[in-house]
């Protein structure tokens, strides 16, 4: 079965660093996503890791290892537009379709 | 990515009812899917919507409650039929460009 499992909630300081650790267990992997998703809003697109290492994207940075099934997001420079849910999700290949399968989510609080 | 553009963005409907919500892209995609996100939820895959062929559904959806109609690669509807105050949640679609997955902007609804 799929197994995603992520911290419900962290909270963090303006201007720190944040990691938020995203651990999975599939049936088959093709890549991790991270969502951003502000409360009432649609998922915004973050981050897309299918092979091994760090993808930095500005203050965002995206760690994946697969063998250990484990994947962080990092946030440097916190701010205050960043407290928001960040989503992790695993594309799975199969039985021949290509869907995504989602975490619960964690809750981001940013405080001064 | 894509620019997805849903209709209607938000909807108070009454028991017994269905609504169709349509999801627009602006350019041709493969793949297409639909999501649920249950109040306080994360997402949850109901079925990936195939152009010129039936909907794939997940475990737990059928498509007599959800139908979905494809009819060419840049549109989809997803039906929500008979509709009880358990299917108040958001419903968003989304599309697979290369290798990453962009989610539209949503559809609120609330059964009375």
């Amino acid at each position: 079965g799929q197994n995603i499992d992520q911290p419900t909630e962290m909270t963090a300081t303006e201007g720190a660093i944040v990691q938020i650790n995203c651990t999975y267990q599939t049936s088959g992997f093709n890549g991790l996503f991270w969502y951003q998703q502000h409360a009432g809003e649609a998922p915004t697109f973050l981050s897309y890791n299918v092979l091994d290492g760090l993808e930095e994207k500005g203050r965002f940075s995206s760690f994946l290892s697969r063998s250990k099934g484990y994947s962080y997001l990092l946030l440097k420079e916190l701010q205050m537009k960043d407290s928001a849910s960040y989503l992790c999700a695993v594309r799975d290949p199969t039985g021949g379709g290509n869907k995504l399968t989602f975490g619960t989510g964690t809750q981001l609080k940013v405080e001064l | 990515s894509a620019v997805i553009s849903q209709k209607p963005s938000r909807d108070i409907c009454q028991r017994g009812t269905s609504l169709t919500i349509q999801c627009q892209v602006d350019s041709q995609v493969t793949m297409m899917f639909w999501y649920r996100q249950q109040p306080g939820q994360s997402l949850t895959l109901i079925a990936t919507a195939n152009q010129g062929s039936e909907a794939t559904y997940e475990s737990g959806f059928v498509i007599d409650k959800f139908p979905i109609s494809r009819p060419n690669l840049t549109f989809s509807t997803l039906t929500v039929s008979n509709m009880s105050p358990e299917d108040s949640s958001i419903y968003l679609c989304s599309v697979e460009v290369g290798s990453k997955e962009y989610f539209g902007p949503g559809t609120r609804l609330t059964v009375l």
